[in-house]
């Protein structure tokens, strides 16, 4: 079974922290990505990457920056935390040529105080 | 816009049959696809529809009609364990997901 693993599952930080959102992915996939989930409104796109170096903007990439040196490991980046980022972050990966078939890891719910 | 509308909530009975509808915006449609949900957990991929139809997969049922921008998920024989949110995401023209809010679906016995 593909396994995606996010580093926490619950993260309170401080407004102004940096703070690291990690996500490992076992099966070899090229394609990986950070969504946020929050109450009433769909999973939106922050940042995608398609190989290794690469990354792409999502929908709502303001206030995040990532990270992808290698295959297997996706970063998050916040880079100063605010209260209106607290929110639910999920990290997903995809085979190429099958980027719908998105393997989710179980979230990170991140509290900004 | 790129709106997927989905009712909020649903309640439905053990053993019984619901139909969670779904519509999104035509333009730019590269598929329809459903997942479900738990609370607290990943989102699980359910079904892929591309085509005009229905897709049956086992108690779970996906249907589509693109000219309409319509697309329902069937679930028949509901079990407790189906009480879950079903997301619906149709990708769009440069093959990324747009996601509806999900419905939460409650099954009481």
């Amino acid at each position: 079974d593909v396994k995606v693993t996010q580093s926490s599952r619950y993260l309170v930080k401080r407004t102004g922290e940096k703070v690291f959102l990690e996500c490992v992915q076992d099966m070899d996939h090229e394609n990986m990505f950070w969504y946020r989930q929050d109450p009433g409104l769909g999973l939106r796109l922050i940042y995608f990457s398609y190989d290794v170096k690469m990354k792409e903007k999502g929908d709502i990439p303001e206030g995040y920056s990532v990270s992808r040196e290698k295959k297997e490991r996706f970063s998050l980046i916040l880079e100063s935390a605010s209260t209106n980022q607290t929110s639910m972050y999920l990290c997903a990966s995809s085979p190429t040529g099958h980027v719908e078939k998105l393997f989710f890891g179980s979230g990170t719910q991140l509290s900004v105080l | 816009g790129q709106n997927i509308d989905q009712p909020t909530e649903m309640t439905a009975t053990e053993g019984a049959i619901v139909q969670i509808n779904c519509t999104y915006q035509t333009s730019g449609f590269n598929g329809l696809f459903w997942y479900q949900q738990h609370a607290g957990e990943a989102p699980t991929f359910l079904s892929y529809n591309v085509l005009d139809g229905l897709e049956e997969k086992g108690r779970f049922s996906s249907f589509l009609s693109r000219s309409k921008g319509y697309s329902y998920l069937l679930l028949k024989e509901l079990q407790m364990k189906d009480s879950a949110s079903y997301l619906c995401a149709r990708m769009d023209s440069n093959y990324q997901l747009i996601w509806g809010a999900g419905t939460k679906l409650i099954i009481k016995p």
